[in-house]
């Protein structure tokens, strides 16, 4: 079976535009949750989505968005883009909601110059 | 939210030699995982261990839920199980998981 798949793999933006990350799920699995990894640190959740709602937010500003789609697929969104988010973003997928194993897709790399 | 300190955060070996990586949360976890992150950055599940021991070849895991500690022993290490490993705690009140800094481990041939 396919794991959990993310595009693009590599990006680059300029200050101010606007990227659109996506993630499809493990077939079968209803949870989505995005993570934000820069260099030097461990992973920081920013959205979780199971069934399509959204189940929690990290401490990212408004600039941020994200939905879940009617086949589990996911969109991260970020606006008027900083030199901060440069960044690797992973998805990851569970079967259910709470306390379930997360399975990460290989992450997208967003350069912001 | 809860907080996760994970130690030593580098450590060098000699291909061959053993050893253990400690991770400390701070309150009480649903699920408690570890991952290894390859240098693409590829996060690849080792253990999903909200308490007990369970074992995968060389490594195998610990998670003491009441002492709120987990410990992954890496054995007869080889040059390949170089690079940043990470346990995660998730929330008793949600699913989002919380990353320690990561352990940075070179294994030297």
């Amino acid at each position: 079976d396919a794991g959990v798949t993310q595009s693009p793999t590599h990006l680059i933006k300029t200050r101010g535009q606007q990227v659109t990350l996506r993630c499809s799920p493990i077939s079968g699995h209803k949870s989505v949750s995005w993570y934000q990894q820069v260099l030097g640190q461990g992973p920081q959740f920013i959205f979780q989505y199971y069934e399509k709602e959204e189940r929690g937010r990290g401490n990212f500003p408004d600039r941020f968005s994200a939905r879940q789609f009617p086949n589990y697929s996911s969109e991260l969104n970020v606006n008027a883009l900083l030199l901060g988010d440069s960044a690797l973003y992973l998805c990851a997928s569970s079967l259910l909601w709470g306390a379930h194993e997360q399975y990460f897709g290989p992450g997208t790399r967003l350069t912001v110059t | 939210g809860i907080q996760v300190e994970q130690s030593p955060p580098d450590l060098i070996l000699q291909e061959g030699a053993n050893s253990t990586l400690r991770c400390n949360f701070s309150d009480s976890v649903n699920n408690l995982q570890w991952f290894h992150q390859n240098p693409w950055g590829q996060l690849i599940n080792l253990f999903y261990i909200p308490s007990g021991t369970k074992q995968n070849g060389r490594l195998s895991a610990t998670t003491v839920a009441t002492e709120r500690y987990s410990l992954l022993y890496i054995s007869s290490s080889q040059t390949t199980d170089s690079g940043v490993y990470f346990c995660a705690g998730e929330e008793t009140s949600g699913s989002r998981l919380t990353f320690g800094e990561g352990t940075q481990l070179t294994v030297n041939p």
